[in-house]
């Protein structure tokens, strides 16, 4: 198993740019996220989705959006690239959301925009 | 609110030596803990669990503490390596919630 992907590993956007963060995973994880990790700090969760239709707001949603559409697929969407989306984003996953059961992670993408 | 939390950024330690890293969490709802180990450039990596019907759980040279008491959590790592040199983060949960990250510690292993 490749576990949890992420594409691509880096990237500089320009202010007001688009672009779509890629992740995926092959493990038939019902449960996804998106967090943000600032320098030094910990992680922030954007978004999650608990299976394949259904996605929900976390701590820090505003200037993304994400869909899950496969049960293997997660991508986040920034619409307007701003200096304050500028951090690493990691996606995971876990069977449930429910019971004792911990989240991979991918590798991370690290944006920057300028 | 409630809140996970870590009381020392930063860690640094002599290479054999013990390491434990501090965790503090203020909801005594919570019933599941997680232990994450980020190397530089990389994701979080499951270290080990606790489930709060526990005490202490050990795995290959780490131990999870945990005092419901004084809602506190700690990672033990024995004989520490270089290799060890990460951020660790403790995580909450309780029961459909999803879990809640603290900020991390910096372990620094010197050879």
């Amino acid at each position: 198993n490749a576990g949890v992907t992420q594409t691509p590993k880096f990237r500089i956007l320009k202010i007001g740019q688009s672009m779509t963060l890629q992740c995926a995973q092959d493990m038939n994880h019902n449960y996804m996220y998106w967090y943000r990790q600032d320098p030094g700090m910990g992680l922030k969760l954007i978004y999650y989705s608990v299976g394949a239709g259904i996605t929900d707001k976390g701590e820090v949603p505003n200037g993304y959006n994400v869909s899950r559409s496969t049960t293997e697929d997660f991508p986040l969407r920034l619409e307007l690239a701003a200096p304050s989306q500028t951090s690493v984003y990691f996606c995971a996953s876990s069977t449930s959301g429910t019971g004792y059961n911990e989240q991979f992670f991918g590798p991370g993408t690290r944006l920057t925009v300028l | 609110g409630e809140s996970v939390g870590l009381h020392l950024p930063t860690l640094s330690v002599q290479e054999g030596d013990n390491s434990i890293i501090n965790c503090a969490y203020s909801n005594s709802a919570s019933d599941y803990f997680i232990w994450y180990k980020q190397e530089s450039g990389k994701g979080p990596q499951f270290i080990i669990d606790i489930r709060s019907n526990m005490d202490k759980r050990q795995g290959q040279r780490v131990t999870v503490l945990l005092n419901k008491t004084v809602k506190h959590l700690s990672l033990q790592i024995a004989a520490t390596q270089p290799g060890d040199s990460a951020v660790y983060f403790c995580a909450e949960k309780r029961g459909s919630y999803i879990p809640t990250f603290g900020r991390g510690t910096s372990l620094i292993v010197h050879p």
